[in-house]
Order: C-alpha cells, then sequence, then structure tokens
C-alpha cells in the first residue's frame, strides 16, 4: 500500500528565513497531496494541496512543488513569522479508496 | 455551515474499562468520516473510516471498533482499554474523499492507567 515519508522529523529556522520540508510516497497512482498544519493543542487544519495534473501551486508565503517521476512534493514557506510554528503533515490520496496516509510530520520551531 | 462536534474532551480510564468516543457532524449529508490517532510526538494514524451507514472499514488490528448508527453520527469503542491506547483521537469528515479537505474535529484525549 501506499506509504508516505516525512523529513525533517523537527525543524528549527530564523524568523524570515525560509523552511522546507519534504514528502516522498510510493504509489505512483497517487493524485492528490494536501499539507495540513496542526498548531498546539489544535485540530489539524488545510493549508495546501496540490494535484498530481500541476507541478507548483502558491498561496502569499506558502508553496508545495510536486515532482511525479520521483515521487516526492515539499512544502516551502517563505519569511518565515513566529505563528508558523507548528507541526506540519503531509499526505497522499489512496487511488481507489476514500482515504489520506499522511507523513509522521514536522515540528517546525520559528525562532525570534 | 458544516460543523464536526466531537466528545468527551479528555478522558482517563483504567486499563479494561470500556471506551466510547463520539463524533457527529452537522451541515452536511452523507459525509465520509474517519477515526485518526495521533500518539505522542507521532503522525495521524487512521484507524477506521465509513462511506456510509453501517460501512465501516478498519485499517489498523487493535481492540477498538466503529460503529456509524446514523449518517452523522460516528463512534468509537472498546470493551477493554489496554494501556496503549492511550493518545489523541480525532474524528473528521470529508465530502469529496479523498481529494477533498478534511474536517476535524477538536479531538479527544485518551489517558489509559
Amino acid at each position: 500500500g501506499e506509504n508516505v515519508e516525512q523529513h525533517p522529523s523537527t525543524l528549527s529556522v530564523q524568523e524570515g528565513d525560509s523552511a522546507v520540508i519534504k514528502c516522498t510516497y510510493s504509489d505512483s497512482a497517487s493524485n492528490y497531496f494536501p499539507w495540513y498544519k496542526q498548531e498546539l493543542g489544535k485540530r489539524p487544519q488545510l493549508i495546501i494541496d496540490i494535484r498530481s495534473n500541476v507541478g507548483e501551486k502558491k498561496d502569499q508565503r506558502i508553496a508545495v512543488t510536486l515532482n511525479k517521476t520521483a515521487k516526492h512534493f515539499s512544502l516551502h514557506i517563505t519569511e518565515t513569522q513566529p505563528e508558523d510554528s507548528a507541526v506540519y503533515f503531509c499526505a497522499a490520496s489512496i487511488p481507489g479508496a476514500q482515504k489520506l496516509v499522511f507523513g509522521q510530520g514536522t515540528r517546525l520551531t520559528i525562532n525570534p | 455551515s458544516q460543523t464536526i462536534h466531537q466528545w468527551p474532551a479528555t478522558l482517563v480510564q483504567p486499563v479494561g474499562s470500556p471506551l466510547s468516543l463520539e463524533c457527529t457532524v452537522e451541515g452536511t449529508s452523507n459525509p465520509n468520516l474517519y477515526w485518526y490517532r495521533q500518539a505522542a510526538g507521532r503522525g495521524l494514524q487512521l484507524l477506521f473510516y465509513s462511506v456510509g451507514i453501517g460501512q465501516i472499514s478498519s485499517e489498523v488490528p487493535q481492540n477498538l471498533s466503529a460503529s456509524r448508527p446514523q449518517d452523522r453520527q460516528f463512534i468509537l469503542s472498546s470493551k477493554k482499554l489496554l494501556l496503549s491506547d492511550s493518545g489523541f483521537y480525532l474524528c473528521a469528515w470529508s465530502v469529496l474523499a479523498p481529494t477533498g479537505e478534511l474536517f476535524f474535529g477538536e479531538g479527544s484525549r485518551l489517558t489509559v492507567l
């Protein structure tokens, strides 16, 4: 079945710098790749997603890139701010099933 | 607008006791419903999902079970809790799965002693 690996597990960056989180997936038929943000003590919420017919998508300071050949996708956060501190999860759709497989999460800390 | 309610928010239970966590969704019909578990410092593990009343798919062999007695109600149960059942349980719904947004409940923190 589908397997999603996420790296790094923890990431610490200075405020204003960029942060990059990477995920790889195993099933080449997966076609939907969302990213969720979970602030401390709160529920995960969708922040951006990308479909397999697109290579890159951007929404203000966040962007996601997808390399279907290599089966990996990445989240890019530019000009990081303290409110970006959270756990970020990537996920991949399961072909033919009504579910997602999530990565293990990345704890991002923005240092002032 | 759609909302999701999950309760109880926190629960402390002794080993061997039963469990019942409940989740209801409002403002939508025939949603796909999901139970995830988040162990401390780990990712989101899918436990069960349901695409309709009475239809339950189990993802991980364990002593937990799920039921969907009504269209917008999803229940997670156990007859006898284990220490390893401790964690943060999240209910979620979606209407365009798997390529639509997942909306999570606020979670239930279970501690088994």
